[in-house]
């Protein structure tokens, strides 16, 4: 069974830049059928993707926050992370690690239990 | 970015009964070299993260009951869940993967009548 774990401050200041790391349990970050991904979730936006990454170091962002986002695999450590750069109290939100497969089938069907972020002075 | 609307919004169903919630893209997600629509729907229950319960439209994910099902091509998607049960209160989202970024519904909450 696949088991995904996000971690992260929890609480952040305005301007800061959030931390994210997802260990994966249960699938091997260097199998090349998958794509590992973040998505947020917030009650003004709804989900949001924010990025994914393949083993070999392919990076996907979404336009909107592509400027501030970065995207990071460690497969000895079967850990993926995300940094998100001058935050706003718009990127409090739930963070989700979740996986999809490699190619065009980029739904998730396994995510993490969620990471509440909250951005505020 | 496609935009996928759900509706309604909110949902309530008797026990037993059905219950259909819609989903509208801003533009198709039918591949026409495959055929395939580019839709997958979630379930999402309080506290939890979302739970993908069909994929391709109309394709049930490992061990979702058949109670759910999916239909619809092109723009217009429909999620039918033919006799509700208590343990499918939770808001069901809607996703676009025909084009990056994959973009959500907003989700319809789905409550007992």
């Amino acid at each position: 069974q696949v088991h995904l774990q996000e971690s992260g401050p929890g609480l952040l200041k305005p301007s800061e830049t959030l931390s994210l790391t997802c260990t994966v349990s249960g699938d091997s970050l260097s199998r090349s059928t998958y794509f590992w991904a973040w998505i947020r979730q917030s009650p003004g936006k709804g989900l949001e993707w924010i990025a994914s990454i393949y083993y070999r170091g392919n990076t996907y962002y979404n336009p909107s926050l592509k400027s501030r986002v970065t995207i990071s695999i460690d497969t000895p450590k079967n850990q993926f992370s995300l940094t998100l750069s001058s935050v706003t109290a718009a990127d409090t939100a739930v963070y989700y690690c979740a996986r999809c497969d490699y190619g065009d089938s980029y739904y998730f069907d396994y995510w993490g239990q969620g990471a509440l972020i909250t951005v505020s002075s | 970015d496609i935009v996928m609307t759900q509706s309604p919004d909110s949902l309530a169903v008797s026990l037993g009964e059905r219950a259909t919630i819609n989903c509208k893209s801003s533009q198709s997600v039918l591949y026409g070299s495959n055929k395939k629509n580019y839709l997958a729907w979630y379930q999402q229950k309080p506290g939890q993260p979302p739970k993908l319960l069909i994929f391709w439209a109309s394709t049930r994910q490992s061990g979702v009951p058949d109670r759910f099902s999916g239909s619809g091509s092109g723009t217009d998607f429909t999620l039918t869940i033919s006799s509700l049960q208590a343990e499918d209160v939770a808001v069901y989202y809607c996703q676009q993967y025909y084009t990056t970024p994959p973009t959500f519904g907003q989700g319809t909450q789905l409550e007992i009548k």
